[in-house]
């Protein structure tokens, strides 16, 4: 089965400073790893995503994720912080090949970002 | 594309009562997720479809609640009877075919029963 940790339910950081988001994942197959966000009263937004290839990837708002596959990690990250930035973050998995479409997310961090 | 559809945005209902919440998913749009969130549970994958038939729906939590998805542009989640416990936001989201296709979230339907 898979799955998806978030150890951290809270990450502060101060605006203009490097942010990191953490992310380990649990699949028995290949993982399609996602980032959204979420802002109040809103549903998620995707953020970016990893499926093949290239083991950085960049997304929307100056974020990027690192794929490590041996660590099963794939942490969020963004070199200069804003505080708009404040949100709760989702890490998601899908296990390509054994999981179809199913698409499991962690339990969220909520990002604040202090000017 | 106005995106995912949801109504309605928010919902109280007395214990007992059946309750009924909608999405219109975006066009051409292969799959359809339900998803619930909570405070103690996070976002819990109900059930999803592909071409209008379900195809795992294990995270139904009961058979209280059901999900139908008569065409391709409509969907829908009812619970009956619905029960205190099953306060929550819940979110329809839809994807296209690849396989490493993005899921595009409703703004959700925020569900109070009392």
């Amino acid at each position: 089965a898979q799955s998806v940790a978030q150890p951290e339910d809270q990450v502060n950081v101060a605006e203009g400073n490097p942010l990191t988001v953490k992310c380990t994942y649990s699949v028995s197959g290949n993982p399609y790893l996602f980032w959204y966000v979420q802002y109040p009263n809103r549903g998620l937004q995707f953020l970016l995503k990893y499926i093949t290839g290239d083991n950085l990837v960049k997304g929307s708002y100056g974020f990027e994720a690192e794929f490590n596959k041996s660590q099963t990690s794939f942490h969020l990250k963004k070199p200069s912080a804003l505080v708009s930035d404040s949100a709760l973050y989702f890490c998601a998995v899908r296990d390509f090949g054994t999981g179809g479409f199913k698409t499991i997310f962690g339990a969220g961090t909520r990002l604040f970002v202090k000017a | 594309d106005a995106g995912v559809i949801q109504s309605p945005r928010h919902e109280v209902t007395e214990m007992g009562q059946e309750v009924t919440l909608r999405c219109k998913p975006i066009s051409g749009h292969d799959y359809l997720f339900w998803y619930r969130q909570t405070m103690m549970r996070g976002l819990e994958l109900l059930i999803y479809f592909n071409n209008n038939v379900p195809i795992d729906d294990s995270g139904m939590p009961e058979d209280r609640f059901s999900a139908k998805m008569p065409n391709a542009s409509f969907s829908n989640l009812k619970i009956q009877p619905s029960e205190p416990r099953d306060s929550a936001v819940y979110f329809c989201a839809s994807s296209s075919q690849g396989q490493g296709a993005e899921a595009f979230f409703g703004q959700g339907t925020r569900l109070t029963v009392v």
